[in-house]
């Protein structure tokens, strides 16, 4: 159980263009997800909480016009990088809490390769 | 300051060797503490919840120390497969259930 899948895996898309991620929690519901980002041999960075039916809750430094953040249904949080440069690319990873579990277990999605050219 | 630091390594220890990591936090305020291994190019992958009174599991055991506001992780009889980056997690004591990551530290367990 408690299993998190991403999707792309990876994408490379044109410098300008949109890029969408989807987050999904595949066996249980959850009303917070997160958003991280990792650049090559540092740590992950988390960039917004994403919460369900309202707007997202962005860390400081990190553009909420250029990493769009919607989480529309207990299960789906997704985050469209808008106008991507090359330096946008990185590796994202989303997270969720369960919602039964009140413990302060977050479950990692495989992650997103992004490369911008 | 970093709210979570850790020593980046990287470890080389050799199979069968103890190894501990350190990490630091911040803000006296943290509530809960993680360990998490990250394989290269992989999402991190929870390996223990770290309590007050220490904990176990196998090979591994993690201690916090709240008065000197550190975590450690030791890795007894290291195995090639423990080669990984080892991540802390700190969440704050509020109702965000936010984590913040420390750097890593890298652990190569060579033959």
């Amino acid at each position: 159980g408690a299993v998190v899948s991403q999707h792309p895996s990876w994408v490379i898309c044109k410098s300008g263009t949109s890029v969408k991620i989807e987050c999904r929690s595949l066996d249980f519901q959850a009303t917070t997800m997160f958003w991280y980002r990792q650049f090559p041999k540092q740590s992950l960075m988390l960039m917004a909480t994403s919460n369900e039916g309202s707007k997202a809750t962005y860390e400081q430094g990190v553009e909420k016009d250029k990493f769009l953040i919607n989480h529309a249904s207990l299960t789906l949080s997704t985050l469209t990088v808008t106008s991507a440069h090359p330096e946008d690319s990185s590796f994202y990873i989303c997270s969720a809490r369960d919602l039964r579990d009140s413990t302060d277990t977050q479950y990692f999605g495989p992650g997103t390769r992004l490369t911008v050219l | 300051r970093k709210e979570v630091e850790q020593d980046p390594g990287p470890f080389n220890v050799p199979e069968g060797a103890t190894v501990a990591f350190n990490c630091t936090y911040s803000n006296s305020a943290s509530q809960s503490f993680f360990w998490y291994r990250q394989d290269c190019r992989k999402e991190p992958k929870l390996l223990m919840s770290v309590y007050s009174s220490g904990n176990e599991d196998g090979r591994f055991t993690a201690q916090l120390n709240r008065a000197s506001q550190y975590i450690s992780l030791l890795i007894r009889d290291s195995k090639l497969s423990d080669s990984a980056t080892y991540l802390c997690a700190v969440r704050l004591g509020d109702s965000s259930y936010k984590l913040i990551f420390g750097s890593g530290t890298r652990l190569l367990v060579r033959p």
